[in-house]
């Protein structure tokens, strides 16, 4: 069962448009949730973290945590061609260090010009 | 400018024998970690270091080795055990929660 699950896409969405994108986990201990972005043979760039049930927002992008439901997503408002890349979701175990750090295998998102 | 430098950018290996990739920060984090990717898959821990002289297995240790002897330093060598070494090598460090990486490695078997 894997422990961290995302939609692997590809997502496309129209420019100027909110992009939705999903992922639940397995550990109901886990208690940080991270958005890291990924261009085409690049490394992984930290966007958002969330560590507290609710939103959190940073410019164009919202990040919502339901630990009830065990539910984390990334909004990404307007849209922009640049946004195009792979989103990985990243969950820390209860423990709390990076060491714990679960990786889903990321959701390929398109924005359409 | 601080961050965390990753060479070559680029490798090929023969089968058979060992490469080391490298690793260097200068953000002055204790914690550091050598991750694989393979295409279509998420991040998989190799190992991990949280001080100087310490380090860890991960999830998929076998066929690697790694040596922690500085904090600015974490090579990770993929021996010639590792039998399927093709892959995107990615080295990361952090404070408290926070994981950021490098440019990343990727590593060819010819």
């Amino acid at each position: 069962q894997k422990e961290v699950e995302q939609n692997s896409g590809p997502l496309s969405v129209p420019e100027g448009a909110i992009a939705s994108l999903n992922c639940t986990y397995s550990d109901r201990g886990s208690q940080s949730f991270f958005w890291y972005r990924q261009y085409s043979g690049k490394s992984p760039e930290l966007i958002m973290s969330i560590y507290s049930n609710g939103d959190k927002e940073d410019g164009r992008f919202t990040a919502q945590l339901n630990k009830a439901s065990q539910y984390v997503s990334l909004l990404i408002r307007d849209s922009q061609p640049s946004d195009s890349a792979t989103y990985l979701c990243a969950v820390n175990g209860a423990k709390g260090s990076a060491r714990q750090l679960t990786f889903g295998s990321g959701t390929q998102l398109t924005v359409l010009p | 400018d601080g961050g965390i430098t990753q060479s070559p950018k680029y490798l090929f290996r023969k089968e058979g024998q060992n490469v080391t990739l490298s690793c260097e920060q200068n953000l002055n984090h204790d914690a550091m970690y050598w991750y694989r990717q393979d295409p279509g898959q998420g991040l998989r821990l190799i190992y991990y270091s949280q001080i100087v002289n310490d380090f860890q297995k991960g999830d998929i240790a076998e066929g690697y080795s790694v040596s922690r002897e500085k904090k600015e330093s974490f090579p990770l060598t993929v021996t010639s055990a590792q039998k399927n070494p093709t892959a995107f090598y990615l080295c990361a460090s952090s404070v408290d929660r926070e994981a950021f990486f490098g440019q990343g490695t990727r590593l060819t078997v010819v």
